[in-house]
């Protein structure tokens, strides 16, 4: 099966504390990106990174960091210092080489109170 | 850069009308277009994809229908709606396939 897990449907933070939002995924394709994309409450899909599945290498954009471990099959995303602005539904996707559909989890919400 | 548009931004329809929602992609050529729509608390799902004008390839069968009547404007139909089809729906855009998709603002459908 080809599925994307976020199994944290909710969290609930305070302004500036870290937190860590997990995504697991199932594939038997070793050619597949990797995407998270943040829904705020306006509801548009923000695009925030897509890795390949052969750079195994960690990402850091400035408070956002993204932590891939192939051999665990994750992908999972860190806001360090997290702020209300945060505060939206994030989504973990995954998609095969050359295809169109991209495969979503469910989400899971984050809500960051001051 | 390049912009996409969705109108209407939210719609009210009585089941049995029919249903027209329009994406439109500015500052690109032959974009992969796409649309997707979010059930209340849940996922994304693909409905219709198209990579060129009136190439249409759909992931569920449905009520709804897709066309592609000119390179940057895709269009989600329905002859007849249903209850069912309530919910927020997403027209995205990528370069070529495989690649990162880019969404619109999304039309919020409510179907009584």
């Amino acid at each position: 099966a080809q599925k994307v897990t976020q199994a944290q449907t909710e969290i609930s933070v305070v302004e500036k504390e870290d937190v860590t939002l997990d995504c697991v995924y199932e594939t038997r394709d070793t050619t597949y990106y990797l995407f998270w994309y943040k829904q705020p409450p306006s509801g548009e899909l923000v695009f925030l990174i897509r890795r390949n599945s052969f750079d195994e290498q960690n990402e850091i954009s400035g408070r956002y960091s993204w932590n891939f471990q192939k051999s665990t099959s994750s992908f999972n995303f860190t806001i360090t210092a997290s702020q209300v602005v945060d505060s939206a539904v994030y989504f973990c996707a995954l998609i095969f080489y050359n295809t169109d559909k991209l495969i979503f989890g469910t989400g899971t919400r984050l809500q960051v109170f001051p | 850069s390049q912009t996409i548009h969705q109108w209407p931004a939210t719609l009210v329809q009585p089941v049995g009308s029919p249903l027209s929602l329009e994406c439109t992609v500015e500052g690109t050529s032959n974009p992969n277009l796409y649309w997707y729509r979010q059930a209340a608390g849940r996922g994304l799902q693909l409905l219709f994809y198209s990579v060129g004008i009136g190439q249409i390839s759909s992931e569920v069968p449905q009520n709804l229908s897709a066309s592609r009547p000119q390179d940057r404007q895709f269009i989600l139909s329905s002859k007849k709606l249903l209850l069912s089809d309530s919910g927020f729906y997403l027209c995205a855009w990528s370069k070529r396939r495989g690649e990162t998709q880019y969404f619109g603002p999304g039309t919020r459908l409510l179907v009584l």
